[in-house]
């Protein structure tokens, strides 16, 4: 079945540090791939996307490449911030399906 | 643009209470989802209703829990009786059919007592 693997956290850099956040997958078919991220008390909301192999995804200085290989979608930032403190989840969507498959979420802290 | 809006946001009752959470999704999308999420159990879907019609209910966990849309503006998930183990933050999310982004709510933070 389809499924989402991320690295566990809680992830704790220093500002201004480089941010990667591993996350793999297993699929049939062509999956699009996903990154959202959840404030402290808020909901979800989409960070970016990849819908095909080589696609980069790209917000907020945060991108990801979709990597069909490898099977991989690792999320990336050069230089975090405090306010980039969040639970940031992966998730893929199976074409012509309305599921997200979720990945567990890694939990990043940012300190000044 | 408003985004999803649910209320209330917080919400604690006794065990063997109902409880219903309300949710608004965004104006034009046709496709509204009900999740839930917990720290064991992280994120799940427990309906996907498609133009107002209930597609996908696998995810609810047994006859406890109902959710109704009565018209495209408005839906609402119920359980009734509640018990602790349904404690968690319930997420409500809308999009328009065909496109694969959803759009969540703040969502409701429930505690059963």
């Amino acid at each position: 079945g389809n499924s989402v693997t991320q690295m566990e956290g809680p992830v704790t850099l220093s500002e201004e540090a480089f941010l990667t956040i591993n996350c793999t997958y297993t699929a049939t078919g062509y999956p699009s791939l996903f990154w959202y991220v959840q404030y402290p008390g808020e909901g979800l909301q989409l960070l970016l996307k990849a819908t095909k192999a080589d696609d980069k995804g790209s917000n907020k200085g945060f991108e990801a490449t979709y990597r069909k290989e490898t099977t991989s979608f690792h999320l990336e930032k050069g230089s975090v911030q405090v306010s980039d403190s969040a639970v940031y989840f992966c998730a893929l969507s199976t074409s012509g399906t309305y599921k997200y498959i979720f990945g567990t979420g890694t939990r990043l802290k940012v300190l000044a | 643009d408003a985004g999803v809006i649910q209320s209330p946001r917080h919400e604690v009752t006794e065990m063997g209470q109902e409880v219903t959470l309300r949710c608004k999704p965004i104006s034009g999308h046709n496709s509204l989802f009900w999740y839930r999420q917990t720290m064991m159990r992280g994120l799940e879907l427990l309906i996907y209703f498609n133009n107002n019609v209930p597609i996908d209910d696998s995810g609810m966990p047994e006859d406890r829990f109902s959710a109704k849309m009565p018209n495209a503006s408005f839906s609402t998930l119920k359980i009734q009786p509640s018990e602790p183990r349904d404690s968690a933050v319930y997420f409500c999310a809308s999009s328009r059919t065909g496109e694969e982004t959803q759009y969540f709510g703040p969502g409701t933070r429930l505690l059963v007592l």
